[in-house]
């Protein structure tokens, strides 16, 4: 069984710029949720998709947006990028919203530059 | 809402020798606890988790964690850690019974062991 991919694994782009990421979660599981890591802020959460539909978003701005398709697989836009904004970006699956277990990605190194 | 404190940020460690990395949590619902494992360059890796039941826990790779609900603190444990073992350690909790919480985990700090030969 595949686990959860995350493409691409590294991205470099300029402040300003815009970027999409991609996550497809474990076949069946219809939860995604996306992480930031940072060494200043640790592992934060940015927000969860379940069945299309954003079910819980953490405590970032409107420039972090993300959606869900049919098939389960997630993206995540960072618009107007900004230095602070290099991180590594996580993406868990999870088989329903109220999971026991969740499945992470490798992960997109992202860098601002 | 949840926290939580990993209280320590690196602990060294010999090879074959025990290993405690500390966890407390704070948090007004019952809640799951899980430890997870990232190695350089990788995603997290789940070690173990406590739903409910006995509050001894067993995981992958020989470690175990217990959970003390007076003191809420789930500290993992392993008898003889090998130089395999060197990662960060990240304690985590999903509140429990709150429709909007989803699968949202909250972490802890991250501890980074190092096993030296």
């Amino acid at each position: 069984k595949a686990g959860v991919t995350q493409t691409p694994r590294y991205l470099i782009k300029t402040r300003g710029q815009q970027v999409t990421l991609s996550c497809s979660p474990i076949s069946g599981h219809r939860s995604v949720s996306w992480y930031q890591q940072t060494p200043g802020q640790g592992l934060q959460f940015l927000f969860e998709y379940f069945s299309e539909t954003q079910r819980n978003k953490g405590n970032f701005p409107g420039r972090f947006s993300g959606r869900q398709f049919s098939n389960s697989r997630s993206e995540m836009n960072v618009s107007t990028l900004e230095l602070g904004d290099s991180a590594l970006y996580l993406c868990a699956s999870s088989r329903d919203t109220g999971g026991t277990e969740a499945f992470f990605g490798q992960g997109t190194r992202l860098t601002v530059v | 809402a949840q926290s939580v404190t990993q209280l320590d940020s690196q602990v060294p460690v010999f090879e074959e020798a025990p290993v405690e990395l500390r966890c407390n949590y704070s948090s007004s619902v019952s809640v799951y606890l899980f430890w997870y494992v990232q190695y350089p360059n990788q995603g997290l890796q789940l070690l173990l988790k406590y739903l409910s039941g006995s509050t001894l826990v067993k995981g992958i790779n020989g470690f175990e964690a217990e959970f003390n609900k007076s003191q809420t603190s789930f500290h993992l444990r392993k008898p003889s850690v090998h130089i395999s073992d060197t990662a960060e350690y990240f304690c985590a909790v999903r509140g429990l019974m709150i429709k909007a919480a989803g699968n949202k985990l909250t972490f802890g700090g991250g501890t980074r062991v190092l096993v030296k030969p």
